[in-house]
């Protein structure tokens, strides 16, 4: 059965930076293209960012891009997210996710997102 | 970006009725060279993460109950409950991966009358 567990959440003042991690059991990581999703408080979902299996090839929701950073460790079997230049509009709910999408040329094409981690709380407040 | 709006943003249903939520994205995500719509359904029980209940807009993921099912192609869609069950309580979010980024529906929450 595969499973993702998110962990490095927490509370951050705004500007500050923290590193999310997503460990992956139950499949082969490598083989996988990874997304972040993001749900603000009584929002809807917000796709964040994906990676390739090897790691090459990377996108990014606009509101992200140029602060955050997706990485991923196939060794370990572990997705992480680097969160730089954190604002209020980044507290959320963010949800590590195996994409079935796949990466081609220099970009990722994301399709539906399953299964996804229980989920890890970022707040970003003063 | 493509806009993903759903309809209504909550309703109520009795046990073994029938429930409908409907999403309508701001272009086609019909894929003319393959002819697949490009969207999903997923249900979000309380404090739990999405499922996956549909993909293609109409083929339900391996164990979905058969009373869940999908409809629709171009813009407007369609999650059919047909007789709504108590574990069925959740909120419902239609995406579209026809074009980056995918994007995802307000959700629709779904509660026993």
């Amino acid at each position: 059965e595969v499973q993702v567990l998110e962990s490095g959440g927490g509370l951050m003042y705004p500007g500050g930076s923290l590193r999310l991690s997503c460990a992956a059991s139950g499949i082969t990581f490598k083989n996988y293209v990874m997304s972040w999703v993001r749900q603000a408080p009584g929002k809807g979902l917000e796709w964040v960012s994906v990676i390739s299996g090897s790691g090459s090839l990377t996108n990014y929701a606009d509101s992200v891009k140029g602060r955050f950073t997706i990485s991923r460790d196939n060794s370990k079997s572990t997705l992480f997210l680097q969160m730089n230049s954190l604002t209020a509009e980044d507290t959320a709910v963010y949800y590590c996710a195996s994409d079935s999408g796949y990466c081609s040329g220099n970009s990722c094409y994301s399709r539906w997102f399953d299964p996804w981690g229980q989920g890890i709380l970022v707040t970003v407040s003063s | 970006d493509i806009v993903m709006t759903q309809s209504p943003d909550s309703l109520a249903v009795s046990l073994g009725e029938r429930a409908t939520i409907n999403c309508k994205s701001s272009q086609s995500v019909l894929y003319s060279s393959n002819n697949k719509n490009y969207l999903a359904w997923y249900q979000q029980k309380p404090g739990q993460p999405p499922k996956v209940l549909i993909n293609w807009a109409s083929t339900r993921e391996s164990g979905v109950p058969d009373r869940f099912s999908g409809s629709g192609s171009g813009t407007d869609f369609t999650l059919t409950i047909s007789s709504l069950q108590a574990e069925d309580v959740a909120i419902y979010h239609c995406q579209q991966y026809y074009a980056t980024p995918p994007t995802f529906g307000q959700g629709t929450k779904v509660e026993i009358k």
